[in-house]
């Protein structure tokens, strides 16, 4: 069983919808949650940065976790073309780090 | 920018060839990473530098070794490859490896390496 659990998608959204992207996990030690945001022939871009359970939001995204369930989502709302990229989840416990294989995101002007 | 740098973007290397990937952080940081990405697989986390002492190493095969002469470059030489690691590598950075909030990864725009 992978650590962590990502859905590859492709995914594809008009603009302005509300995007929903998750994560599932099995290693109860994770203590902190990540999204990374990776546009075509760049590096990862740290989006949101959370440690344990409940919701952080800044601006049009939203980040949940929800440790009982290991189960992680990032929302985006009044998602805009620029959104198109491919986001990562990751988690960390002590000094290693896991991450999902992406999700596609394209957003539809 | 992250400002955190690689050289060079690509390369095209043979299996007998040596070559060197170079990382620079322009961020004061005190730990460093080499990540490998391939297509359709998650990061995988290759070597870990704190205070310029390698702290994790991740299994990875010999013909990869890194050296962190400072805690603001890193580099990862590469010697007789096999086509399969043929991926993007990526570079990141952290204040330094302990766990918590405001103690996250910068990453670098990576080195896409084909392996002939």
């Amino acid at each position: 069983q992978k650590e962590v659990e990502q859905d590859p998608g492709p995914l594809s959204v008009p603009e302005g919808a509300i995007v929903s992207l998750n994560c599932t996990y099995s290693n109860s030690a994770f203590q902190y949650f990540m999204w990374y945001r990776q546009y075509s022939r760049k590096g990862p871009e740290l989006l949101m940065y959370t440690y344990s359970s409940g919701n952080k939001e800044d601006g049009r995204f939203t980040a949940q976790v929800d440790k009982s369930s290991k189960y992680i989502s990032l929302f985006i709302r009044d998602s805009q073309p620029s959104d198109s990229a491919t986001y990562l989840c990751a988690m960390r416990a002590g000094n290693q780090f896991y991450f999902g294989t992406g999700t596609s995101l394209t957003v539809i002007p | 920018e992250t400002g955190v740098t690689q050289t060079p973007r690509h390369l095209v290397m043979g299996m007998t060839n040596k070559k060197s990937l170079k990382c620079e952080q322009h961020l004061g940081h005190n730990a460093m990473y080499w990540y490998k990405q391939s297509a359709k697989k998650p990061l995988e986390l290759m070597f870990v530098y704190n205070f310029k002492e390698q702290t994790e190493n991740n299994s990875v095969p010999s013909r990869f070794s890194p050296e962190c002469p400072n805690s603001s470059h890193l580099f990862l030489h590469l010697h007789t490859l096999q086509p399969e690691d043929s991926a993007l590598y990526l570079c990141a950075s952290s204040q330094d490896n302990r766990q918590g909030p405001h103690n996250e990864q910068f990453f670098g725009p990576g080195t896409r390496l084909t392996v002939l």
